[in-house]
């Protein structure tokens, strides 16, 4: 069956500089969510989108922006990026808002 | 404000044994509760869910929960464990004020010793 896909798997970056993370849903859901999930800690939301509008917001710091495309990918934009942005990234989907969240493989970025 | 707590940092049971994985939560109305398993350096998976119904709920693996709401909890059990079965495990409630998000627990570490 198919899955989230989550691209790329790693990324290494330095301070400051710019990444952008990929996510493409299980095919007809309609929801995606970001999560973070830092070394042993539960995963933290961060931004969600419902039908290609944004739905609810979490803890997203401003450097960071998202979107999701008319094909229901969604995009997480990370700039200026610091040592603590360091996590795993998530990308969730979902068959309408109340159903449950199926998880990508997550993106392990990682700021030196 | 909606919570989730899972008591144990970690919880230790032997091969064959029954396990018990502890969530406690703290919502304003009714709850849709949710258990999910991190494998080492994978995704989450969704493990089983409760939204209104049955109290038992059974899920993937041979894992079920028992939803009981005069005691605000959903604890996960297994009759019998597996090795494999070692993982993370997280306990998550939606979020009543905002429709989409999960609000999670710490996550419990279950080792399954042979």
């Amino acid at each position: 069956a198919a899955g989230v896909i989550q691209s790329p798997r790693h990324l290494i970056k330095e301070k400051r500089e710019t990444a952008t993370l990929k996510c493409y849903p299980i095919p007809r859901h309609d929801t995606v969510y970001w999560y973070q999930q830092g070394p042993g800690q539960d995963p933290q939301f961060l931004i969600s989108f419902y039908e290609k509008m944004q739905s609810d917001k979490g803890s997203i710091p401003d450097r960071f922006s998202a979107q999701q495309f008319s094909d229901y990918h969604s995009e997480l934009n990370m700039s200026s990026l610091e040592l603590g942005d360091s996590a795993l990234y998530f990308c969730a989907s979902a068959l309408a808002r109340y159903n449950e969240q199926f998880f990508g493989p997550g993106t392990r970025l990682t700021v030196l | 404000a909606q919570s989730v707590a899972q008591p144990e940092d970690q919880v230790n049971v032997a091969e064959g044994n029954p396990l018990t994985v502890k969530c406690t939560y703290s919502v304003s109305g009714n709850p849709y509760l949710f258990w999910y398993v991190q494998y080492p350096n994978r995704g989450l998976q969704f493990l089983l869910k409760y939204i209104t119904g049955d109290n038992l709920v059974k899920g993937s693996y041979g894992f079920e929960a028992e939803f009981n709401k005069s005691q605000t909890s959903f604890h996960l059990k297994k009759p019998s464990a597996l090795v494999s079965d070692s993982a993370l495990y997280f306990c998550a409630v939606r979020d009543l004020d905002s429709n989409y998000q999960l609000i999670w627990g710490a996550g419990t570490k279950l080792i399954i010793k042979p």
